[in-house]
């Protein structure tokens, strides 16, 4: 299986910061690397697919970034609504495995 | 939009089978462009892949569990079903279906609200 590590695996920020939030892959995966945000309670939603793709619908300041095995998550911005988990997925071969996430919370 | 709702018991004693059903309101469910797949999360921890199904009955399951998933579609009612054999307390977990494989990419678009599932006696 393709392990995943996530780091910071929390932070504190404040709205209006540039946050970033790195992936890790145990093996080159190319570009197939999946951005999720969570909310308490709630299911994941899909954020960035391969790599640096904005998903439909999501806002633009956020965007990701990396290939092979380093990745990463930025929100240019952060915003009241941003506060949440986010979880990186390879989705380079089965198993598909997650990332433990990052949980960004309010200074 | 595709909307996605899992249901089942919310309490399973341990060494039975834990079996949730997923409806789907798309017409997806019967498009080989997409796969059904349920994920679980354990409280506070991370997402974990079980498996998928295509409408045509292909499966794949994660080999961590394989020895005791079994995922079935049934396209004319819209519904999958998990079953998973021998549980324990370890499996549980939040329990999602939600839909892969858009664009050939192995990514999960929708999902749905997810329900808890606690192996208790």
């Amino acid at each position: 299986d393709i392990q995943m590590t996530q780091s910071p695996s929390s932070l504190s920020a404040s709205v209006g910061d540039r946050v970033t939030i790195t992936c890790r892959t145990s093996q080159s995966i190319s570009i197939y690397l999946n951005w999720y945000q969570q909310k308490p309670g709630k299911a994941p939603k899909l954020l960035i697919y391969a790599a640096s793709n904005l998903e439909s619908g999501v806002p633009s300041r956020f965007s990701g970034s990396g290939s092979e095995t380093e990745f990463s998550l930025t929100i240019s911005s952060l915003q009241p609504e941003d506060f949440a988990t986010y979880s990186c997925q390879q989705s380079y071969s089965t198993p598909f495995t997650f990332g433990p996430g990052t949980k960004v919370d309010i200074k | 939009q595709v909307h996605l709702q899992e249901s089942g018991p919310g309490l399973v004693k341990p060494s039975e089978t834990l079996s949730l059903t997923c409806t789907v309101s798309s017409d997806s469910v019967s498009s080989g462009s997409y796969y059904w797949s349920w994920i679980r999360q354990p409280p506070g921890k991370g997402l974990e892949w079980i498996g998928y199904i295509y409408y045509s009955g292909s499966t794949n399951y994660n080999p961590s569990l394989k020895s005791r998933v079994t995922i079935l579609a049934d396209t004319s009612r819209k519904q999958l079903t998990l079953k998973l054999s021998s549980v324990t307390a370890a499996d549980t977990a939040v329990y999602y279906c939600a839909r892969g494989g858009r664009d050939g990419y192995n990514l999960f678009d929708f999902w749905g609200q997810g329900t808890l599932v606690t192996v208790s006696s």
